[in-house]
């Protein structure tokens, strides 16, 4: 069945590092793929999305590119802040009818440290 | 702004006893979610809901049951709570077909 990987956590950084979590999927068909973040003490908030092959999804200064080839929609920041300590899950969807289910990775721990 | 309300944000239970977790939204959203999240396991849903009166399991259904009396409220029921249903409970709406999901700030629940 369709399952997310993503890199196990937690990762720690300094502030303005640079932030890569590694996602890979195995879908059939067309999967659209999504990053949600969940801050501390707070439900998962759509990070960004990519709704097909080489599309790139960005917001908040974090981007992610939908690799079919690779499989692959790894999330990278280039200057990461203390604001963005939170765990990251990588998710994929793949129904296209009504049900709109998405399959989780298991999240990512992000710390940013002063 | 609020979207998606998860009536209780901390609960704690007595072994055996029944458990209700409401979730409601604003958004006229055709489909709702119930997912439980484990440290190490991530997300996996319990069940989901794509119209009134439906209902449709998910991964681990097992010990849950869910009602959807209304298209804006989604409630999860533990008939009998037992210990290792302790966890974190977040309940999520979106529109059909369209895979983006609106989550509710969750529920904790401790079941001693």
């Amino acid at each position: 069945g369709d399952s997310v990987t993503q890199m196990e956590g937690p990762v720690t950084l300094s502030e303005e590092a640079f932030l890569t979590i590694n996602c890979t999927y195995t879908a059939t068909g067309y999967p659209s793929l999504f990053w949600y973040v969940q801050y501390p003490g707070e439900g998962l908030q759509l990070l960004l999305k990519a709704t097909k092959a080489d599309d790139k999804g960005s917001n908040k200064g974090f981007e992610a590119t939908y690799r079919k080839e690779t499989t692959s929609f790894h999330l990278e920041k280039g200057s990461v802040q203390v604001s963005d300590s939170a765990v990251y899950f990588c998710a994929l969807g793949n129904y296209g009818g009504s049900q709109g289910n998405l399959i989780f990775g298991k999240g990512t721990k992000l710390s940013v440290k002063p | 702004d609020v979207k998606v309300t998860q009536s209780s944000r901390y609960l704690v239970k007595r072994t055996g006893e029944k458990v209700f977790l409401e979730c409601v939204q604003d958004m006229d959203h055709e489909n709702m979610f119930w997912y439980r999240q484990d440290p190490g396991l991530g997300l996996r849903l319990i069940y989901f809901s794509y119209d009134v009166k439906m209902k449709e399991k998910g991964d681990i259904p097992e010990g849950y049951s869910v009602s959807r009396e209304k298209k804006e409220r989604f409630s999860l029921i533990l008939e009998s709570a037992s210990t290792n249903q302790t966890s974190m409970y977040l309940c999520a709406s979106g529109t059909a077909g369209a895979n983006v999901l609106t989550f509710g700030a969750g529920s904790r629940l401790t079941v001693l």
